[in-house]
């Protein structure tokens, strides 16, 4: 089966910094790649997907790209607020096989005020 | 409000005592889903539905199962409970279709098993 992997299991940064977390993935099958975001005590919440066939997706501060040859992906958030602080779990599926999902996992990030 | 519920969410139960976790979706989605997280461990998919009466395993599916009767509801059923299984549970659904995988989660059940 698939095997995902997530660097670095947590991260501080300063408020208006920019945080990267990577997850690598096995399965070249693999063809969706979502990232959730899950603050303390609360469920786990997509912030942004990127599908096998784009090289990058952003949306206002939080982009990921997505190198399919070396099977890694990546979020990017840049202008870190402190509100960003939470676990971010990156995942990978086959839509094509099952829609079985995978989870790295989770880097706990800290944006220091 | 469009959501998923679980209950109960919060259990505290004995070895070998059966026990149902119900998941319930208002928003006609295909695709349901359990998963179990542990610290350090990250999310781990137990089982998975495609659609009604269509289950597969996903990755830790051992002393559990699951059933989907109906499109809304799928209960998670552990039938001889053991200390291992202590842990925070999530369902989940989806649409499932070609435009849109996201998953939208459930509050979680806090189940342990003494």
């Amino acid at each position: 089966g698939e095997n995902v992997e997530q660097h670095p299991s947590t991260l501080s940064v300063q408020e208006g910094d920019s945080a990267v977390i990577k997850c690598t993935y096995s399965d070249s099958a693999s063809n969706y790649f979502p990232w959730y975001k899950q603050e303390l005590g609360k469920r786990p919440q997509l912030i942004i997907d990127i599908r096998s066939n784009v090289g990058e997706k952003k949306d206002q501060r939080i982009a990921v790209t997505l190198n399919k040859t070396a099977k890694h992906f990546s979020l990017h958030i840049t202008e870190t607020q402190p509100e960003d602080s939470a676990v971010y779990f990156c995942a990978a599926s086959s839509t094509n096989t099952g829609n079985q999902f995978y989870f790295g996992t989770g880097t706990s990030l800290t944006v220091i005020p | 409000e469009a959501q998923v519920t679980q209950n109960p969410r919060y259990l505290i139960t004995v070895t070998g005592k059966k026990l149902t976790v119900t998941c319930s979706q208002n928003m006609n989605h295909e695709y349901m889903s359990w998963y179990r997280q542990d610290p350090g461990l990250g999310l781990r998919q137990i089982y998975y539905s495609m659609n009604v009466e269509v289950t597969d395993k996903g990755d830790v599916p051992e002393g559990y199962k699951v059933s989907r009767k109906e499109k809304r509801n799928f209960p998670l059923i552990l039938e001889s409970p053991s200390p291992n299984q202590t842990s925070l549970y999530f369902c989940a659904s989806s649409p499932g279709t070609g435009f849109s995988y996201e998953q939208y989660f459930g509050p979680g059940t806090r189940l342990t098993v003494t």
